[in-house]
């Protein structure tokens, strides 16, 4: 079976440190891989997807980056991360070009 | 712009009694719609889904309904259990590979 796992679980930053979070996906293959933020209390919004070993789509502007070095790990970046960086970041695989979406457990990240 | 929303933020559900969890979608581009569970601490957990083409799938105590012409999708459980506290998303897509989600409704099981 699939599985998803992200670490760290928590992270506590200091305002303009760097940051890296990394998600690695088992028992499949080029999967799709999806990074999410989600702020307190509210809905998941997409931050980056990829469809393949280096294809990374932004879809806001913002402080953070992706990258996929290998098939099924996909890491999330800052040089600088700023107050409003803090939140719920959560990991997600799916299927090449199809549907569901299968999330990780997620990293809180606090920005101090 | 297109936006998916739910009409309550909160549900109390009284244990055994059925849940009805409401869903608004707004673009009529929308061809797969998906529930997610998410519990404290945790990351959202595939519940069901269904595809514009149908317009009522079954689960395990879960049913979600389609209605196309209202736009508006639900997630019915039955006989509530303490477990299914939770916050419930829904999601919607217009192709395979985005998933935009709604704000959230936290459902709340009295015993």
């Amino acid at each position: 079976s699939q599985t998803i796992h992200q670490w760290p679980a928590t992270l506590v930053q200091p305002v303009g440190s760097p940051l890296s979070l990394e998600c690695t996906v088992e028992g499949t293959s080029n999967p799709n891989l999806y990074w999410y933020r989600q702020a307190a209390g509210r809905g998941l919004q997409l931050l980056f997807y990829s469809v393949g070993i280096g294809q990374i789509s932004s879809e806001v502007p913002q402080n953070l980056s992706a990258s996929r070095p290998q098939d099924r790990q996909f890491i999330l970046s800052s040089k600088k991360l700023l107050l409003s960086d803090s939140g719920f970041y959560l990991c997600a695989w799916s299927v090449q070009g199809a549907q569901p979406q299968h999330f990780g457990d997620g990293t809180r990240l606090s920005i101090l | 712009g297109e936006s998916v929303g739910l009409h309550l933020p909160t549900l109390s559900v009284q244990e055994g009694d059925n849940s009805i969890i409401n869903c608004a979608y707004s673009n009529s581009a929308s061809d797969y719609f998906i529930w997610y569970k998410q519990e404290s601490g945790k990351g959202p957990q595939f519940i069901i889904d269904i595809r514009s083409n149908m317009d009522k799938r079954q689960g395990q105590r879960v049913t979600v309904l389609l209605n196309k012409t209202v736009k508006h999708l639900s997630l019915q459980i039955a006989a509530t259990q303490p477990g299914d506290s939770a916050v419930y998303f829904c999601a919607e897509s217009s192709n395979d590979y985005k998933l935009s989600f709604g704000a959230g409704t936290t459902v709340t099981v009295r015993a």
